[in-house]
């Protein structure tokens, strides 16, 4: 059974930087093709894809946000940690991390497991 | 970036219907294409991918179609528990894009 949990605080102020840590179980990132992204979800707006970290730490990044973001893995802790600098209330929202699967004839490729999310309000 | 337009935003409906949802790609995506179901203060659950593949446990009476830009998922005789928003979103190429979603609501 695979299993992702955000963690980290709840409250961050404008300019500080937040850290978002992801613990997840039930697979691998060490597995040829697998990832583990972070998504974040405005309140009744979209989800929105901001960085992807694969089993051979490619990274990708949200083309507007990448200058603010860091993404780093511990396969031997099966964490994967987002860091986003300069915060400002816009980017209150749910912070998700979900799996990205492979692509092949078997798999689906997509996001296939979801963390529960974790609310960030980003306020003075 | 490649930008995923889903219509119409809210689609009123009732319990046995069949409804169609259109998402369309500003440049082809071949058939990277996921859909998914998201309920209030729950994280979005992928139905389908490649653009026509249902996911483990997915009722049948979710179908998608659809390949390169234009892209539908639809759903046949619509119960209770399917009333939700659902996004689509491509996965080809460097960077992945959702659709704005489409509010499945009770008439």
């Amino acid at each position: 059974q695979i299993t992702l949990k955000e963690s980290g605080p709840t409250l961050v102020r404008p300019t500080e930087t937040l850290t978002l840590t992801c613990t997840f179980s039930g697979f691998s990132l060490t597995t040829n093709g697998v990832g583990v992204a972070w998504i974040r979800q405005p309140p009744r707006k979209a989800p929105e894809l901001l960085a992807l970290i694969y089993w051979n730490d490619d990274k990708r990044f949200s083309p507007s946000l990448k200058t603010r973001l860091t993404i780093t893995k511990d396969t031997s802790k099966n964490e994967v940690v987002l860091t986003m600098t300069n915060m400002d209330p816009v980017d209150t929202a749910t912070y998700f991390c979900a799996r990205r699967d492979k692509v092949s004839a078997l798999t689906t490729g997509a996001f296939d497991s979801w963390g529960q999310g974790a609310l960030i309000t980003v306020s003075s | 970036d490649i930008q995923m337009t889903q219509s119409p935003s809210t689609l009123s409906a009732s319990v046995g219907d069949t409804v169609t949802i259109t998402c369309r790609a500003s440049q082809t995506v071949s058939n990277f294409l996921a859909w998914y179901q998201q309920k209030p203060g729950k994280a979005p659950r992928v139905l389908i991918y490649r653009s026509s593949f249902l996911d483990t446990g997915v009722p049948s009476r979710f179908s998608g179609r659809g390949s390169g830009t234009e892209f539908t998922l639809t759903i046949s005789s619509l119960q209770p528990e399917d009333f939700a928003t659902y996004y689509c979103q491509q996965y080809n190429g460097y960077y992945f894009t959702f659709g704005g979603g489409t509010k499945v609501e009770m008439k």
